[in-house]
């Protein structure tokens, strides 16, 4: 059974930085791409990142940046998220998913349950 | 590219047919992805390129479309498909639709 579960996400100030994580079991990681999509509050799904099986494709929103790194760990199952210069508009809940292929140009076939990351003073 | 779903949201009974849109500002072939999300649960894969069905997806959900326009289409619409459906392009980076909050009339 495929799972994705994220950690890392909690309250921070303005300005700060935060590390998600995502550790992946059930199928075999460094087959595949992984992404993180968020969701702020009410509102709709936003792809934030993307990173292909052997991290040699590495995609970001417009909105991130510069200011967020996608990295990941084959030998841990896990993927990464570095988030620094954190605005108030990056309040959302976190998603990790897993592509359908190697490619970060697939669909998302699994998603975790999601990291909550408020960024307030 | 832009995205545009419609509507934006609808109110539809048990057993109706219904049909949302997506038009993409730009021709993406059939690079396209239909999702479903249920409050507080992560969004599921209902179908891929265009027309392909996700394994375990019920045959009530189709889509259809290459280039600018896409259709998701629900042939009866049954209790548990209340929720809030979103397209995704991945023809240059992935994208999603703003939603579209089905709702029970």
């Amino acid at each position: 059974e495929v799972q994705l579960v994220e950690s890392g996400g909690g309250l921070v100030q303005p300005g700060r930085s935060l590390r998600l994580s995502c550790a992946a079991s059930g199928f075999t990681f460094d087959d595949y791409a992984m992404h993180w999509v968020r969701q702020a509050p009410g509102k709709g799904l936003e792809w934030v990142s993307g990173i292909s099986w052997n991290s040699g494709s590495i995609g970001y929103a417009d909105s991130v940046k510069g200011r967020f790194t996608i990295s990941r760990d084959n030998a841990k199952n896990s993927l990464y998220l570095q988030m620094n210069s954190l605005r108030a508009e990056d309040t959302a809940l976190y998603y990790c998913a897993k592509g359908r292929g190697g490619s970060y140009l697939r669909v998302f076939d699994y998603w975790g349950q999601g990291t909550l990351v408020t960024v307030s003073s | 590219i832009q995205l545009t779903q419609s509507p934006s949201s609808l109110s539809a009974s048990v057993g109706d047919r219904v049909t949302i849109t997506c038009r993409a500002s730009q021709g993406i072939s059939s690079y396209l992805a239909w999702y479903q999300q249920k409050p507080g649960k992560a969004p599921k894969l209902l179908i891929y390129a265009a027309s392909t069905l996700q394994s375990g997806v019920p045959s009530r959900f189709s889509g259809s479309g290459s280039g600018t326009d896409f259709t998701l289409t629900i042939s009866s619409l049954q209790p548990e498909d209340f929720a809030t459906y979103y397209c995704q392009q991945l023809n240059s980076y992935p994208l999603f639709g703003q939603g579209t909050k089905v709702e029970i009339k």
